[in-house]
C-alpha cells in the first residue's frame, strides 16, 4: 500500500522565491497535517485539515505561509516569499478522522533557503 | 493544554542491552499516548499507542510501553536492543476525540557495538 507521498524530497532555493511543497495522503484518510521540524523547535504542527477543510492553522508562522487542500488526494504548503529561517524539514501526515487514529507520516521535504 | 517532556535528549546503550526511554505528559484526564520512531532521512513511524485498557501495550519491533497514571508517564522499553534501533524516538499526547498531537522534543538513541 502506498504511504503518504511528499514532493519534492529536497528543495534548495534563494530567499525571496516562492516554494511549493506537495503531499498526497493515504487513500481513504480524511485528515491531513503539515508539520515543520527543526533542531531548535522540534516538531511543530502548522495546520491540519478534516475532509479538505482547514480546522486549525494556529501553527502557521506568518502570512507568508499558506496551505490548501483542493481535494481529498492532494495538499500544498506554500511559502512566499521564502526566508532563510524557513529552512527545515516539512512533513505531511494523514489519518482517519476517527477516535484518534494514528497519523501516518511521509518522508518529508528538506527545504534549504539560501 | 497538553504537553510532553522527554527528559533525555540523547541516550547511548550497548547492543543487546535493555532500553528505557522516558516520557512524561501533562493533561487533565487520561490522554491518548503514542510513541513514534524516526530513522535518518525518513518520516515518523508509529511504534505503539495507548488509548485505554491494559496499561502495558505492545508495539512493533519488540517495543513495549507502560502507562502509569500516578506518575503521568508513558515510558518505552525494549529488553534487548539491536543496532538497527538507532534512531530518534518521539512521544506524543493527544486529547480523546481531538486530532492534534503534541510531540516531545525527541530522544536520540545511539547503539554501541
Amino acid at each position: 500500500d502506498a504511504g503518504v507521498i511528499q514532493s519534492p524530497r529536497h528543495e534548495v532555493t534563494e530567499m525571496g522565491q516562492e516554494v511549493t511543497l506537495r503531499c498526497k495522503p493515504i487513500s481513504g484518510h480524511n485528515s491531513l497535517f503539515w508539520y515543520r521540524q527543526t533542531m531548535m523547535r522540534g516538531l511543530e504542527l502548522l495546520i491540519y485539515f478534516n475532509n479538505n477543510v482547514p480546522i486549525d492553522d494556529s501553527g502557521m508562522p506568518e502570512d507568508r505561509f499558506s496551505a490548501k487542500m483542493p481535494n481529498a488526494s492532494f495538499s500544498t504548503l506554500k511559502i512566499q516569499p521564502s526566508e532563510p529561517r524557513d529552512s527545515a524539514v516539512y512533513f505531511c501526515a494523514s489519518s482517519l478522522w476517527q477516535n484518534n487514529q494514528p497519523q501516518h507520516f511521509g518522508d518529508g521535504t528538506r527545504l534549504s533557503i539560501l | 493544554a497538553q504537553s510532553v517532556t522527554q527528559p533525555d535528549i540523547h541516550i547511548t546503550v550497548s547492543e543487546g542491552a535493555s532500553l528505557e526511554l522516558r516520557c512524561n505528559y501533562s493533561y487533565g484526564a487520561t490522554p491518548y499516548l503514542f510513541w513514534y520512531v524516526q530513522s535518518p532521512g525518513q518520516g515518523l513511524q508509529l511504534l505503539l499507542k495507548y488509548f485505554s485498557g491494559d496499561t502495558l501495550v505492545q508495539g512493533i519491533k519488540g517495543f513495549e510501553a507502560e502507562f502509569k497514571r500516578s506518575q503521568s508517564s508513558f515510558n518505552l522499553r525494549k529488553p534487548s536492543v539491536h543496532w538497527s534501533d538507532a534512531a530518534e524516538y518521539f512521544c506524543a499526547v493527544g486529547a480523546p476525540g481531538a486530532q492534534k498531537l503534541v510531540f516531545g522534543q525527541g530522544t536520540r538513541l545511539t547503539i554501541n557495538p
